[in-house]
């Protein structure tokens, strides 16, 4: 079946550090791969997405590359800042155009300053 | 972006009572809402999806009788988890959406909801 794997947590990191964050998937066909984050107290916020291969999806300084070969949508940033602590979760849409989200487990991320 | 509630933030009931969880989109018109399940360290689970004036489809093994979904206008669901059990303690998450089906269009979701029952 559809299913997300990604790295547990909690990653702490110092400030500017360097961030990634591992995602894998399993998947029929061509999905739609999404990072979404979570801020303490809030909804889950889009942050990026990728629709086919080899496309980087990028925003506030994160990006993640959809890669087909090894099934992949690792999160990255290059220097962290204590406001980028959250709960983030990969996620995938299978089966065309149904918008059913298939989530990993989530990843805490902790910057301490 | 567009903004959904969800009400209560937090409820503790005793076994055997039934809970209601509203979802609203503040902003925009909900033609379809989700409704997903969060247990402590794991992934959240889909458990049904409405479109407003219609019935929810619920996913493989969500009791539909047990989780009550309705979703009676453009900008309101609500989930009624009836003779709720500590099994059924767990976190809720509504999600909403606008726009047609046969087409993405991007999920807002709740704050979520933290059930616990005694």
């Amino acid at each position: 079946g559809n299913s997300v794997t990604q790295m547990e947590g909690p990653v702490t990191l110092s400030e500017e550090a360097f961030l990634t964050i591992n995602c894998t998937y399993t998947a029929t066909g061509y999905p739609s791969l999404f990072w979404y984050v979570q801020y303490p107290g809030e909804g889950l916020q889009l942050l990026l997405k990728a629709t086919k291969a080899d496309d980087k999806g990028s925003n506030k300084g994160f990006e993640a590359t959809y890669r087909k070969e090894t099934t992949s949508f690792h999160l990255e940033k290059g220097s962290v800042q204590v406001s980028d602590s959250a709960v983030y979760f990969c996620a995938l849409i299978y089966g065309g155009a149904t918008n059913k989200l298939i989530f990993g487990t989530g990843t805490l991320l902790a910057v301490q300053p | 972006g567009a903004v959904v509630s969800q009400h209560p933030s937090w409820v503790i009931c005793k076994s055997g009572t039934s809970v209601k969880i509203e979802c609203r989109s503040l902003d925009f018109q909900a033609t379809t809402m989700f409704w997903y399940r969060q247990f402590p360290k794991q992934s959240l689970m889909l458990m049904a999806t409405s479109n407003e004036g219609s019935k929810a489809t619920y996913e493989q093994g969500v009791e539909k009788d047990k989780f009550l979904i309705n979703h009676a206008s453009l900008t309101l669901s609500t989930l009624t988890v009836t003779s709720a059990h500590p099994e059924d303690s767990s976190f809720y998450i509504c999600s909403a959406r606008g726009g047609t089906s046969g087409s993405y269009n991007e999920q807002f979701f709740g704050p979520g909801t933290r059930l616990t029952v005694l």
